[in-house]
């Protein structure tokens, strides 16, 4: 059974620095690409990223371009979203989800995270 | 603003049915990449419902489909219930932002 699992909900501080990952299993985790996907408060969802873990190969959409960074460790199956400096306005939901011909058909929990002073 | 625009809401009563547009341009619909549409019921994770367009993952119920016409794509929900209310998003390709775009979103009230 394919699963991603995602860890646990964050509470931060402006400015802060946060890793949260996505382990995959059930399938080959270096065979497809693993996205990352915002959700802020009441709103829709924004792509905002994807990693090829075989080869770390990564490509982000432009709003996110310098505001993140997407990760991978192919040894244990984990892919990470990381922000060096945290904002306000980074508070949100934030899904990883498995790329397959162009769509996401498998999806994380999601890690909550709120940035607040 | 969203690539893809969907309407904000659309609403039906149950049994009924309703669709769902989503209208892009010659970079991303039209220009051939296939749409994929999702299901948010509340409070959890968006869950694939059609690929390809007009495909459904094992375990959709048919009540749900897909088509594309040039530039725009609609989902359609017939026998429409009330598990049914949600959000859904489309999704495609966009060749000018070199990556992949969801429309804005609709919610779906079941009355």
């Amino acid at each position: 059974e394919v699963q991603l699992v995602q860890s646990g909900a964050e509470v931060k501080k402006p400015g802060e620095s946060l890793k949260i990952s996505c382990k995959g299993s059930g399938y080959s985790f270096t065979s497809y690409w693993i996205g990352w996907v915002r959700q802020m408060p009441g709103k829709g969802l924004e792509w905002m990223g994807i990693i090829y873990p075989g080869d770390s190969d990564t490509r982000y959409s432009p709003s996110f371009q310098g505001q993140v960074t997407i990760s991978a460790d192919k040894s244990i199956s984990t892919a990470y979203l990381q922000w060096s400096s945290l904002k306000a306005s980074d508070t949100a939901m934030y899904y990883c989800a498995r790329l397959n011909n162009w769509n996401l058909d498998y999806w994380g929990q999601g890690t909550l995270v709120t940035v607040s002073s | 603003q969203s690539v893809l625009t969907q309407p904000p809401s659309v609403s039906g009563a149950p049994g009924q049915r309703v669709t769902i547009s989503c209208t892009g341009s010659s970079s991303n619909i039209g220009a051939g990449y296939d749409v994929h549409w999702y299901q948010q019921l509340p409070g959890t994770a968006p869950k694939l419902l059609i690929y390809g367009n007009s495909n459904r993952p094992s375990g959709v119920p048919d009540r749900f489909s897909g088509s594309k016409s040039g530039t725009s794509a609609s989902l359609a929900i017939s026998g429409l219930q009330a598990e049914d209310e949600a959000d859904y998003y489309c999704q495609s390709y966009d060749s000018s932002l070199s990556g992949y775009v969801f429309g804005g979103g609709t919610k779906l009230t079941v009355l």
